[in-house]
């Protein structure tokens, strides 16, 4: 399975941006990049996910380098209830489950 | 369209009695995930279903792990002679192929084993 490496933790201030960084150095031609987070007892919840151009959303923008080789999540506003654990996932969308595998991720404290 | 729903959210049970959780995939969603989580570590994943075959399952689901999606819509984790070690949260998951693929998860059910 294709591995990510990302921050332990992060901090950052409310209505401040933040930019959650990932490095994917042995993704492959067809794994794309996704990210979740998970709020403290919940389920993890989806946030976006791209190939190779860069994405946005209501909730997030997701920057890819143009080697593919990292990304960066970038939350624009963050907000108190932003303050979750988020995992950023290589999927390989040919053939077989098409699970995702889950690292540690990066703990996102907001400070008020 | 109420999302994967979960039952139990929570379950205390003694060391080595059986438990069953049950999960409710979104409406049409014809692929079925089932994943452990312990405190402090990422979601693992266990098993995958397609419609009502099992088609993936982890190392980790020993033989007292046993998932059921009989008509391919919920599907049911059953553990036998529970352990300490199995007191986690599971959590499932659910697919479309024909809505983009995106995975989305339950709130998850809470196992303590005492």
């Amino acid at each position: 399975d294709a591995k990510t490496t990302q921050p332990n933790s992060m901090e950052s201030n409310e209505e401040e941006p933040v930019h959650l960084p990932c490095n994917h150095s042995t993704i492959s031609g067809t794994d794309y990049i996704h990210w979740y987070r998970q709020l403290p007892s919940q389920g993890p919840e989806y946030v976006i996910h791209g190939l190779t151009s860069n994405v946005n959303n209501r909730m997030a923008s997701l920057a890819i380098a143009e080697d593919r080789k990292s990304s960066t999540l970038i939350l624009h506003r963050a907000t108190l209830r932003d303050a979750a654990v988020y995992y950023c996932i290589l999927r390989d969308v040919q053939g077989g489950s098409e699970k995702l595998v889950f690292g540690k991720g990066t703990k996102l404290t907001v400070n008020p | 369209d109420t999302g994967v729903s979960q039952d139990p959210r929570h379950k205390i049970t003694k060391r080595g009695q059986n438990v069953t959780f049950r999960c409710d995939p979104i409406s049409e969603h014809n692929r079925l995930y089932w994943y452990r989580q312990t405190l402090g570590q990422g979601p693992e994943f266990l098993t995958y279903f397609q419609n009502e075959a099992q088609l993936e399952k982890s190392r980790l689901l020993s033989d007292r792990f046993s998932a059921e999606r009989p008509k391919g819509s919920f599907s049911t984790l059953e553990i036998q002679r529970t352990e300490q070690g199995d007191s986690a949260m599971y959590l499932c998951a659910s697919s479309s192929s024909r809505s983009g693929n995106t995975i989305y998860f339950g709130e998850g059910s809470w196992l303590t084993v005492v």
